[in-house]
């Protein structure tokens, strides 16, 4: 089955800065690679996600970039503030056509930014 | 908010007993998907449930089960309940959107067995 490896577990930050989280998958028949945002105690956010006919995704300061060949696709955010520090989750699903879309996440990424 | 709802939020119970956890999914959507998070193993899929149909099973125990009545809520019923089963219990519901099945998650319910 899939397997998503998540790296780093932790990522410190200057407010300011850029975060890069990266991941890679097992599972080349994945298609959809969505990244979600969980702020302690809450649910897990949809941020942004990338189909595996795009090579790169941006809204505003978030990008996801997808290699396919190398099965591996990063998050960036540039310019963190002090309310990005979440924890962070990839994940990885396949869309055959119909609703079967269950997402195996990574371990998840805890960002935090400092002011 | 997403839209998606789970009752109870919390639940504390003891070993050996038996929970239910309720997820009403936003309207329209056919799908639930069931998501376990514990400290040690992260997010994990369940079960998924299309339109009152099981569709996909996860890393789900035998002592678990699921299902979605013709309303399109969901429950989890969760039995002879052990300490580890202790964790954050999430469920998605999803709407198919360019042909991408984008899942929204609720709250979740955090079940503590002592």
């Amino acid at each position: 089955g899939e397997n998503v490896e998540q790296h780093p577990s932790t990522l410190s930050v200057q407010e300011g800065d850029s975060a890069v989280i990266k991941c890679t998958y097992s599972d080349s028949a994945s298609n959809y690679f969505p990244w979600y945002k969980q702020e302690l105690g809450k649910r897990p956010q949809l941020i942004i996600d990338i189909r595996s006919n795009v090579g790169e995704k941006k809204d505003q300061r978030i990008a996801v970039t997808l290699n396919k060949t190398a099965k591996h696709f990063s998050l960036h955010i540039t310019e963190t503030q002090p309310e990005d520090s979440a924890v962070y989750f990839c994940a990885a699903s396949r869309m055959d056509g119909g609703s079967q879309g269950n997402l195996i996440f990574g371990k998840g990424t805890k960002l935090s930014v400092k002011p | 908010d997403s839209g998606v709802t789970q009752t109870p939020k919390h639940l504390i119970t003891a070993t050996g007993q038996r929970v239910t956890l309720r997820c009403s999914p936003r309207s329209g959507d056919l799908s639930v998907y069931w998501y376990q998070q514990s400290l040690d193993q992260g997010l994990q899929f369940l079960i998924q449930y299309y339109n009152g149909e099981e569709r996909a099973k996860g890393n789900i125990l035998e002592r678990f089960s699921a299902q979605q009545f013709p309303d399109l809520h969901s429950e989890l019923n969760l039995s002879s309940l052990e300490l580890g089963d202790s964790a954050l219990y999430f469920c998605a519901s999803s709407v198919l959107t360019s042909g991408v099945d984008t899942q929204y998650f609720g709250p979740g319910t955090r079940l503590t067995v002592l």
